[in-house]
């Protein structure tokens, strides 16, 4: 089945340490997104990329850390400059068919400091 | 910058009434209008979009919503609601090739069905 991976479900972090959320797409989408939802304030976009080996920062970027070597893969990387990271993370994708169509979200990753 | 207001944070219905989300975005250009459905600890499901074209438009599960340009609205409604509908609902606003596809989200409705 084509879809949005996201892994794992639930991530656990002790304070001071970087952590890698994976999102992987097999539906050949060109563009690939990270939100954060927190409870009560929607959606807001971390970063964003439309092609491979290029990303752009989105309105909350600071304490993250993307890349985009594959176009499959979008990897976030949560680091330890991020002062309040917990939250449920969710990567979406998109893809261009002379004009942008919807986009398609993974099922999450709920980020836990302890 | 373009934003979105869900004037409702939450909303009882009784099963089988009608139910409305409402949402309004400001924006200085043409844009791309989506409602997504999101059940506990899952991602966002789509369940209808506006691209162009008529104003009225039909999506999953009984759900449609209609665009209005003049007063930048873009309103949910279902005529009559199950159990299932419970649910937290977003209106996204999109400006296209202008701005890669971004979405941005309204706060959500978070609607909860009694039977």
């Amino acid at each position: 089945d084509g879809g949005i991976t996201q892994s794992p479900k639930y991530l656990f972090r002790k304070e001071g340490q970087n952590v890698t959320l994976s999102c992987e797409q097999n539906l050949n989408h060109d563009a690939m997104y990270w939100y954060r939802q927190d409870p009560g304030q929607g959606l807001r976009l971390i970063y964003y990329s439309q092609i491979v080996n290029d990303f752009q920062k989105g309105d909350i970027a600071e304490g993250y850390s993307v890349s985009r070597e594959k176009k499959e893969s979008f990897p976030l990387t949560v680091t330890s400059a991020q002062k309040n990271p917990t939250a449920f993370y969710l990567c979406a994708s998109s893809i261009y068919r002379g004009a942008w169509t919807e986009a398609f979200f993974g099922q999450g990753t709920r980020l836990t400091v302890v | 910058a373009q934003s979105v207001t869900q004037l409702d944070s939450q909303v009882p219905v009784f099963e089988e009434a009608p139910v409305e989300l409402r949402c309004n975005y400001s924006s200085s250009v043409s844009v791309y209008l989506f409602w997504y459905v999101q059940y506990p600890n899952q991602g966002l499901q789509l369940l209808l979009k506006y691209l162009s074209g008529s104003t009225l438009v039909k999506g999953i599960n009984g759900f449609e919503a209609e665009f209005n340009k003049s007063q930048t609205s873009f309103h949910l409604r279902k005529p009559s609601v199950h159990i299932s509908d419970t649910a937290e609902y977003f209106c996204a606003v999109s400006e296209g090739e202008a701005a890669g596809n971004k979405l941005t989200f309204g706060g959500g409705t978070r609607v909860l069905v009694k039977p």
